[in-house]
């Protein structure tokens, strides 16, 4: 089985713009969740997404968002980029408890 | 903020060498996982411990819980070089929630 891809790998944006992250999970995988790691956060849950509903969502702001489609794949996007949005962007799927994680989107925003 | 805190911070050890480290969380929990990442990668998942086991071995790792202590901890035996990565617990909360420590890092040398 392949396993979660993540695109793109790496991505420079400007403050103020948006960018959209996308995660394809393991076929078979409903859930999808996405992940933001930072030196100083460390790893911090974002939201998941389970057969087209986000079924849990962490402490982020509005800025950002995410949906799945009907094959599972998903997007995060975050709006009105800030430096402090600089960060590994990790994505996993599961079919039950264990989670498998993609090699992540460094996203770098200057 | 993330749900536990994991000792030590760092860890440098000998290749032959055993390598611990602890974990400890805040809320009641489904079930504990440990996670390996290499600099700055995807995680990879090691292994999986429910709320009512004690302890649970997989090839050289060693896990432990104390549900009474909220700890828990992850023993690797005979360390090689390989292991060098930064080692993650994630607990689960009630709601599916997969909540991180801030990790340690290994550095195994020949």
């Amino acid at each position: 089985k392949a396993g979660v891809t993540q695109t793109p790998r790496y991505l420079i944006k400007t403050r103020g713009q948006q960018v959209t992250l996308s995660c394809s999970p393991i076929s078979g995988h409903r859930s999808v969740s996405w992940y933001q790691q930072t030196p100083g956060q460390g790893l911090q849950f974002l939201f998941e997404y389970f057969s087209e509903t986000q079924r849990n969502k962490g402490n982020f702001p509005g800025r950002f968002s995410g949906r799945q489609f009907s094959n599972s794949r998903s997007e995060m996007n975050v709006s009105t980029l800030e430096l402090g949005d600089s960060a590994l962007y990790l994505c996993a799927s599961s079919s039950g408890s264990e989670q498998y994680f993609g090699p992540g989107t460094r996203l770098t925003v200057t | 903020s993330q749900q536990g805190e994991e000792d030590p911070q760092a860890l440098s050890i000998q290749e032959g060498e055993n390598a611990t480290m602890n974990c400890s969380y805040k809320t009641s929990i489904n079930n504990l996982q440990w996670y390996r990442q290499n600099s700055g990668r995807g995680l990879v998942h090691l292994i999986l411990i429910r709320s009512n086991e004690r302890e649970k071995h997989s090839g050289r790792l060693r896990v432990t819980l104390d549900t009474s202590k909220k700890s828990s901890s992850l023993l690797i035996t005979a360390s090689r070089a390989a292991d060098t990565a930064s080692y993650f617990c994630a607990s689960t909360d009630s709601w599916g929630k997969l909540q991180f420590g801030a990790g340690t890092q290994v550095v195994v040398t020949p």
